[in-house]
């Protein structure tokens, strides 16, 4: 069985501050891991992703994530918070490299202080 | 260019009265889901199709129906929706070895 945690589900950090979103996962076979985002009022977007190889993902929008297998952890981190990275942001885990059985968080709602 | 569709965008109704909410890819996907978000509960699959006539459950099916007798179409289907139905409503599809899900803008469903 899979399960995800992302701890906080609202985080505020000043505009220009890091921005670090923490998500631990629960799986029995080696994950995939994903991170997506949702603007207000739109679907979910695709941030970043781990499938195999490399741990530290690089996405779009400046962000990156580390696979952690020892800490069963994929946090998502952003050295410098525009307003724009004002959403809601959602880890996910799949135990098949096809998108077919996803398991999300509970999401965190990021919000920017000017 | 490529998009996952979903109508109705917003959907008010009243206990018991039938709704079809509509899904259509442009990508040739052969797997479709459909998802529903709650507050604290992030996305949760209501059902999945890896292709033409191929659905399965997923972790909150009850209530809910699915076909796919088209490739780039999968409506769900509330036969009798009760307001534990209100929620946001979202469709993704998928090409068969990605791992790469492209959603739809959503419909919100509020059920009176």
């Amino acid at each position: 069985a899979q399960s995800v945690t992302q701890l906080g589900s609202h985080v505020s950090v000043s505009e220009g501050a890091l921005v670090l979103l923490r998500c631990n996962y629960s799986s029995s076979v080696p994950p995939y891991l994903f991170w997506y985002v949702q603007y207000p009022n739109q679907g979910l977007q695709l941030l970043l992703k781990y499938t195999t190889g490399a741990t530290l993902v690089k996405g779009i929008n400046g962000f990156e994530a580390e696979f952690k297998k020892s800490e069963t952890s994929f946090h998502l981190t952003k050295p410098s918070a525009h307003m724009s990275d004002a959403a809601e942001y959602f880890c996910a885990v799949s135990p098949y490299s096809s998108a077919s059985k996803i398991i999300f968080g509970s999401g965190t709602r990021l919000s920017i202080r000017p | 260019e490529a998009q996952v569709t979903q109508n109705p965008r917003y959907l008010i109704t009243v206990t018991g009265k039938k709704l079809t909410v509509t899904c259509s890819q442009n990508m040739n996907h052969e797997y479709m889901s459909w998802y529903r978000q709650d507050p604290g509960l992030g996305l949760r699959q209501i059902y999945y199709s890896m292709n033409v006539e191929v659905t399965d459950k997923g972790d909150v099916p009850e209530g809910y129906k699915v076909s796919r007798k088209e490739k780039r179409n999968f409506p769900l289907i509330l036969e009798s929706p009760s307001p534990n139905q209100t929620s946001l409503y979202f469709c993704a599809s998928t090409e068969v070895g990605s791992d790469t899900q492209y959603f739809g803008p959503g419909t919100r469903l509020t059920v009176l």
